[in-house]
């Protein structure tokens, strides 16, 4: 049984440019979080989908950021006109189950590097 | 003031030591805490969950104290293979997990 996967896992993007990030949540799994790690500090949430819906994104940036959870498919963060200060790890994590939100397993991040 | 606060480290011991985390918490409508491991930066894996009445899995032993707020991790016979950063995490709201800031073991031979 396939982890969460997530790609690319290294991504690095000018200034303005456009990045997304991809996530395939485990199988069976349909609930998907977002997390971010700055460098040198702890994980933050992000935002919480589920198939078609976004549930929670109050930790999503009011501007420039975006996600997504299709029917068919990976759940995208996309983020527009990158900064230098969107450098960071953006980990996701899948859940199998509405009553099981908090049984969260990570995939291997995707660094993204702004220059 | 953090969700989540933790000892700050870098904790450095010596194999076979006893170390101690602490993390308090300030939401008291809390219903879950765990305590995940994170190595060099990569993606953080469940270490335990924490219950009221403590439990124990190995050399690893972990209690919450509600009235207080407070959880903690205990690890005896420390190993080298357990160097890694130890986070605190609590979920009150839905799937939002709140991660503590780390706290950083390095155990040395």
């Amino acid at each position: 049984n396939a982890g969460v996967m997530q790609n690319p896992r290294h991504l690095v993007r000018r200034r303005g440019q456009e990045a997304r990030l991809r996530c395939s949540p485990m199988k069976g799994h349909s609930h998907v979080y977002w997390y971010r790690q700055l460098p040198e500090e702890g994980l933050k949430f992000m935002v919480y989908l589920q198939k078609e819906n976004i549930i929670d994104e109050s930790g999503m940036p009011k501007e420039r950021f975006s996600a997504e959870f299709p029917k068919e498919g990976p759940s995208i963060l996309r983020i527009q006109q990158v900064v230098r200060g969107d450098s960071a790890a953006y980990f996701c994590a899948s859940s199998p189950s509405a009553t099981k939100t908090y049984e969260q397993y990570f995939g291997p991040g995707t660094r993204l590097t702004v220059t | 003031r953090k969700e989540v606060e933790q000892d700050p480290g870098p904790f450095n011991v010596p194999e076979g030591a006893t170390v101690a985390f602490n993390c308090t918490y300030s939401n008291s409508a809390s219903q879950s805490f765990f305590w995940y491991r994170q190595d060099c930066r990569k993606e953080p894996k469940l270490l335990m969950s924490v219950y009221s009445s403590g439990n124990e899995d190995g050399r690893f032993t972990a209690q919450l104290n509600r009235a207080s707020q407070y959880i903690s991790l205990l690890i005896r016979d420390s190993k080298l293979s357990d160097s890694a950063t130890y986070l605190c995490v609590v979920n009150y709201q839905g799937g939002k997990l709140i991660f503590g800031q780390g706290t950083e073991l390095s155990v040395k031979p």
